[in-house]
C-alpha cells in the first residue's frame, strides 16, 4: 500500500520569502503521479502542481515550484516570493497510473498548515 | 457551469440517528469518491465508485453506506455505527485521464457534527 508523509504540522513565512515543504511517500509502483492540494479557510481544494513519476523535469506553475526525487521518494514545494493569500494548508498526495480505469484513489498526507505574515 | 453540489454544507446529528449528505456532480464524470477530513488526519478514503450500481470501501468505510443508481450521484450515510461522525466530509470526481492530469474535482464540503 502506498503513504505519504509531511513531516511539518506548521509553518510560518514572512511576505515575499520562500518556504519550502516536505513531503515523502512509500510505494513499489513505477508509474504514478504526485500533486500538492491548497486548502485555504474556505476549505476548497485547490490543485497547485502535479507532477508525473516519468518526468525527470521539475513542474513549475508561476510561485510554486517542487523538487521531485524519485529515488529517494521525496517531492517537496517550494513557494517563492510568498503572500497573504498563500496562508492555507497544503496537502501532498499520491495517485498510481492505472489509466483508462476512472476511480483511481488519491492517497493523502496529512498536511501542512502554512502561516504568511506581512 | 459544470462542478460538484454538496449538501447541506452544515449538519446537525443526534447520536443513534442515521444522517445523509448529498453529492452531486454535472461534469460526466465516471468516478466519484468521499473522503473524511479531521484535524491531523488529512483526507482519508471513505468510499469509491468507478461505475453507476458499482462502489468500492475505501480506508475508513466501518459505519458508512453509499449508493450509485446515477452516474451524477454519490450519497453517503452516516449510520449509527459509526463511533465519531463529527467531521469534515469531502466528495470528489474524475475520469481516467482528468485524474491523471488535474487530479479531482472537489466540492465545497459539508461539515457534520453530532449534537
Amino acid at each position: 500500500a502506498q503513504t505519504v508523509t509531511q513531516s511539518q504540522p506548521e509553518m510560518s513565512v514572512q511576505e515575499a520569502e520562500t518556504v519550502t515543504l516536505s513531503c515523502t511517500y512509500d510505494t513499489s509502483e513505477n508509474n504514478y503521479y504526485l500533486f500538492w492540494y491548497k486548502q485555504p479557510p474556505s476549505r476548497q481544494m485547490i490543485l497547485v502542481i502535479r507532477q508525473e513519476a516519468y518526468k525527470q523535469q521539475n513542474a513549475t506553475e508561476n510561485r510554486f515550484s517542487v523538487n521531485f526525487q524519485k529515488a529517494a521518494k521525496s517531492f517537496s514545494l517550494k513557494i517563492s516570493d510568498s503572500q497573504l493569500g498563500d496562508t492555507a494548508m497544503y496537502f501532498c498526495a499520491f495517485m498510481k497510473h492505472d489509466f483508462p480505469q476512472a476511480g483511481t484513489a488519491l492517497i493523502f498526507g496529512k498536511g501542512t498548515t502554512l502561516s504568511v505574515s506581512s | 457551469d459544470g462542478g460538484i453540489t454538496q449538501s447541506p454544507k452544515y449538519l446537525f446529528r443526534k447520536e443513534g440517528q442515521n444522517v445523509t449528505l448529498s453529492c452531486e456532480q454535472n461534469l460526466n464524470h465516471d468516478a466519484m469518491y468521499w473522503y473524511r477530513q479531521d484535524p491531523g488526519q488529512g483526507l482519508r478514503l471513505i468510499y469509491y465508485s468507478q461505475i453507476v450500481n458499482d462502489f468500492q470501501k475505501g480506508d475508513i468505510a466501518e459505519g458508512y453506506s453509499v449508493s450509485r443508481e446515477k452516474k451524477e450521484s454519490f450519497p453517503l450515510t452516516v449510520t449509527s455505527a459509526q463511533k465519531n461522525p463529527t467531521a469534515f466530509y469531502l466528495c470528489a470526481s474524475s475520469t481516467g485521464r482528468q485524474a491523471m492530469n488535474y487530479g479531482y474535482t472537489f466540492g465545497s464540503g459539508t461539515r457534520l457534527t453530532v449534537v
